[in-house]
């Protein structure tokens, strides 16, 4: 049972380079999302789909794509990374109305 | 936007012992989760809870919606406790997963 799988696990990207995040989820869960999480404030929401072909912005959109193809992928896209960006991005999905589940987190360093 | 404001920041506590965190929010919610993040960066859901007790072994939260807060309980703490607890409310509106973060509680739990 994988639940939401993220990969890379860890990256580093020079400015201006571009990457995709991966994330899947094996639960047929409609809602997923995408988090960053900086210290000392928490995690805040960058993308949020609620079923496929369907997407829409949360606190953080700016310098991310998101497409959501698929029920089980919700990869997000770095055009033109920039140190602001460096973080710890979290997947996560659910269906509605239940708990939340968290895939293991990519630790993203751009230099 | 709705606020959410957890304390105590951070507490330390030796094995055995009790502790209650608190989390309050600014504006009425259909639901409240609380996560753990444990050493390694992972976050696991504890609670999907939007009002009234439910309680998983050591652990056990209350939500009072219409008083805007919610207490995580841990009673006979373990090193394992240790880690980052969060809780999150939906965003006013919005679905069960677009989730507005406290900056959470930092837990240490010594031997």
């Amino acid at each position: 049972n994988a639940g939401v799988t993220q990969t890379p696990k860890f990256q580093v990207l020079k400015t201006g380079q571009s990457m995709t995040l991966q994330c899947a989820q094996d639960m047929n869960h409609e809602y997923m999302s995408w988090y960053r999480q900086d210290p000392g404030m928490g995690l805040r929401l960058i993308h949020y789909s609620v079923g496929a072909g369907i997407t829409d912005q949360g606190e953080v959109p700016n310098g991310y794509n998101v497409s959501r193809s698929t029920t089980e992928d919700f990869p997000l896209r770095l055009l033109s990374a920039a140190p602001s960006q460096t973080s710890v991005y979290f997947c996560a999905s659910s269906f509605g109305g239940s708990p939340l589940h968290f895939g293991n987190g990519t630790r993203l360093t751009v230099t | 936007g709705i606020q959410v404001e957890q304390s105590p920041p951070d507490l330390i506590l030796q094995e055995g012992a009790n502790s209650t965190l608190r989390c309050n929010f600014s504006d009425s919610v259909n639901n409240l989760q609380w996560f753990h993040q444990n050493p390694w960066g992972q976050l696991i859901n504890l609670f999907y809870i939007p009002s009234g007790t439910k309680q998983n072994g050591r652990l056990s939260a209350t939500t009072v919606a219409t008083e805007r807060y919610s207490l995580l309980y841990i009673s006979s703490s373990q090193t394992t406790d240790s880690g980052v607890y969060f809780c999150a409310v939906p965003v006013r509106g919005g679905a069960t997963n677009k989730l507005i973060f406290g900056t959470g509680t930092l837990l240490a739990v010594q031997p």
